[in-house]
């Protein structure tokens, strides 16, 4: 089955500094991967997504996302986050595209102004 | 319009009550899906529909009975909840199954 790890429960960095959030699949056939965030109370909002092509992904609000299949990885980075940035940050693989998305536990990114 | 809309934003229920939840969507999409979220847990999924059937469910309770009218509206009907059914309830939709998901803000649910 499907999984998905998100290894740091909580990051806190300064606004302005570089930020990278990490995420492990496993998933046995190509992944679709995505970001979601979520602001407290609040629906989640599409980050990005890779389905295939490009490992390297641009999304929204200046965030970018690597694909790399010999780590099992799909970490997110931004290169200087904004005090907006503060959220939970969920990872997801679809399983049957995205029909099925399986999430990780989320990151909890704080900023310190 | 790529906006999924859920009514109501909160709600507080009896466990003897019967309540719906309503999801909205006018961007065409095909394939609609209902996730229970606990506090400090990932969404988890409950149901999908795909052209207005039922497509998947997860071995949900019946006290949760989902209804797709029609494709552009998705409800879930409540009856007899337990105190622990008390979260927030997402409503997605896509373009079909198996493309992205985008999602509504959520019903906040208590249940005493």
């Amino acid at each position: 089955a499907q999984s998905v790890t998100q290894p740091d429960i909580h990051i806190t960095v300064s606004e302005g500094a570089s930020l990278e959030l990490r995420c492990n699949y496993s998933y046995g056939a190509t992944p679709y991967l995505f970001w979601y965030v979520q602001s407290p109370g609040q629906g989640l909002q599409l980050l990005l997504k890779y389905f295939s092509g490009d490992t390297l992904v641009q999304g929204i609000k200046g965030f970018e996302a690597e694909f790399k299949r010999s780590q099992s990885s799909f970490n997110l980075r931004k290169p200087s986050v904004h005090w907006s940035d503060a959220a939970e940050y969920f990872c997801a693989v679809g399983r049957g595209g995205a029909q099925k998305l399986v999430f990780g536990q989320g990151t909890r990114l704080t900023i310190n102004p | 319009d790529t906006e999924v809309t859920q009514t109501p934003k909160h709600l507080v229920m009896g466990m003897t009550n019967k309540k719906s939840l309503k999801c909205e969507q006018h961007m065409g999409h095909r394939a609609m899906y209902w996730y229970k979220q606990k506090a400090k847990k990932p969404p988890e999924l409950m149901f999908v529909y795909s052209y207005e059937k039922l497509s998947i469910n997860e071995s949900v309770p019946s006290r949760f009975s989902p209804e797709c009218p029609n494709s552009s509206l998705l409800n879930l009907h409540l009856h007899a909840l337990q105190p622990e059914d008390s979260a927030l309830y997402l409503c997605a939709s896509s373009l079909s199954l198996g493309e992205t998901q985008y999602f509504g803000p959520g019903t906040r649910l208590l249940v005493l």
